[in-house]
């Protein structure tokens, strides 16, 4: 049981560039997250998903986009890249509505030059 | 909208010193309230939760109560050890919110030996 895991752990890109995270979880959980990291901003949501075929915009959706195929795998893409998108991107995900943990990705230091 | 205020950081105490790291909410619904630690170079995962007014959640040693009146969920620690070095993060999340969690923008605690 590997938990949630993300690829890569490191990233730089140029501006302008696309690029795909990945994020996979093992656990059949439903509700899957992306959230960035910044400096004294804490966590803001990106996008999120209830199920297979079916997202919706967070906090800060701007520049980003996001499928779910499948219960298993939830990538998000950063369409073209941008330096305000430097930033730690954490992925998560959990088994039910509200109350039950959520069990996060190891994350992806991603920097645009 | 909802929100999680945490006091500014960072924190740096003395090995086996006591530990009170604020949290105060606003939440338009009844939420579940959750302190989340990061490790350096790790992701976040759950330290205590608590689902409803006058839970306590514990783990490690970590203590936090969930006062509706006040609207708190204090972080508390009688002893804190250098291996409790992390991020502390505040978190609450609001039943039919999709699992959304919302975040405080987190607070460092540094324990020298």
């Amino acid at each position: 049981n590997a938990g949630v895991t993300q690829t890569p752990k490191f990233q730089v890109l140029k501006t302008g560039q696309s690029m795909t995270l990945q994020c996979a979880q093992d656990m059949n959980h439903e509700y899957m997250s992306w959230y960035r990291q910044d400096p004294g901003m804490g966590l803001r949501l990106i996008h999120y998903s209830v199920g297979a075929g079916i997202t919706d915009q967070g906090e800060v959706p701007n520049g980003y986009n996001v499928s779910r195929s499948t219960t298993e795998d939830f990538p998000l893409r950063l369409l073209s890249a941008a330096p305000s998108q430097t930033s730690v991107y954490f992925c998560a995900s959990t088994a039910r509505n509200g109350v039950a943990e959520q069990y996060f990705g190891p994350g992806t230091r991603l920097t645009v030059t | 909208g909802d929100s999680v205020t945490q006091m500014e950081g960072p924190v740096t105490l003395s090995e086996e010193a006591f530990l009170t790291i604020n949290c105060t909410y606003t939440a338009t619904g009844y939420p579940s309230l959750f302190w989340y630690v990061q490790y350096p170079g790790e992701g976040l995962q759950l330290l205590l939760k608590a689902t409803k007014a006058d839970d306590k959640g514990s783990n490690k040693g970590f203590e936090a109560t969930y006062r509706k009146e006040t609207t708190s969920f204090h972080l508390e620690k009688g002893s804190v050890q250098v291996s409790d070095s992390a991020v502390y993060f505040c978190a609450l999340s609001v039943a039919g919110a999709n699992s959304k969690l919302t975040f405080g923008k987190g607070i460092t605690l540094s324990v020298r030996p």
